[in-house]
């Protein structure tokens, strides 16, 4: 069981927006601004698309967004591209003795 | 452009030791406020965090594997290395090296290899 908590499928027309939620706690998401999104396809490293809660690295799309309510980091999606489709982690630093949290993941489709 | 490149055994049995390498092109492993870390994922699974070696040389390990984990760093051969010993098949998974400005903000990461442990 994952320390971070995603839903396990999220889906979308092309065009569409759609939000990917990761809750923790406050000993994670909740009480650090240190939260990380990843895009992973198929067969394929995972890329950083979201750090520090909201900020996005060079190359990635102004589509991908990031935001925190309490305990619960959003990754939003505006304008969904079938090249969206993937799997999507959540990542947090964690007080705890591990440092570093995983979501479980979830399934983007693109229908 | 930083790119790293994990390589060594796909196959390895029972209660042996699992060893493999990163090497980093692009960049001196050895200059920098990086963290060069290790993650795996284990098939149709997520991803689980292993532990880190700072430039600076210290090492932090995740606590589940703690007692079986050795990271090192070669800076003559701009390498970084993970042992894991003792290994299941609950070992089985592809592992990625991964260099990040934070342990959890990682932006450049290996292909990944797939090790498989059977006897």
């Amino acid at each position: 069981q994952s320390a971070l908590t995603q839903p396990a499928s999220v889906s979308g027309s092309p065009g569409q927006s759609i939000t990917i939620s990761c809750t923790g706690t406050s000993s994670d998401v909740g009480g650090y601004n240190y939260v990380s999104w990843y895009q992973q396809h198929p067969g394929k490293a995972p890329k950083l698309m979201i750090y520090e809660v909201s900020n996005r690295p060079s190359g990635v799309p102004d589509r991908f967004s990031g935001s925190k309510s309490g305990n619960t980091a959003s990754l939003t999606i505006s304008g969904l591209q079938a090249e969206d489709e993937a799997d999507y982690y959540c990542s947090s630093y964690t007080s705890s003795s591990t440092l570093v949290v995983f979501g479980g993941g979830t399934k983007l489709t693109v229908l | 452009q930083v790119q790293l490149q994990e390589s060594g055994p796909g196959l390895v049995k029972p209660s042996q030791t699992l060893s493999l390498t990163c090497t980093v092109s692009g960049g001196s492993i050895s200059s920098g406020d990086y963290y060069w870390s290790w993650i795996r994922q284990p098939p149709g699974k997520g991803l689980e965090w292993i532990g880190y070696i700072y430039y600076s040389g210290s090492t932090y390990y995740n606590p589940s594997l703690k007692s079986r984990v050795t990271i090192s760093v070669d800076t003559s051969k701009n390498q970084f290395s993970l042992k894991l010993s003792s290994v299941t098949a609950a070992d089985t998974a592809v592992y990625y090296c991964a260099r990040g400005t934070m342990i959890v903000v990682l932006y450049y990461w290996g292909q990944g290899t797939l090790v498989t442990v059977s006897s």
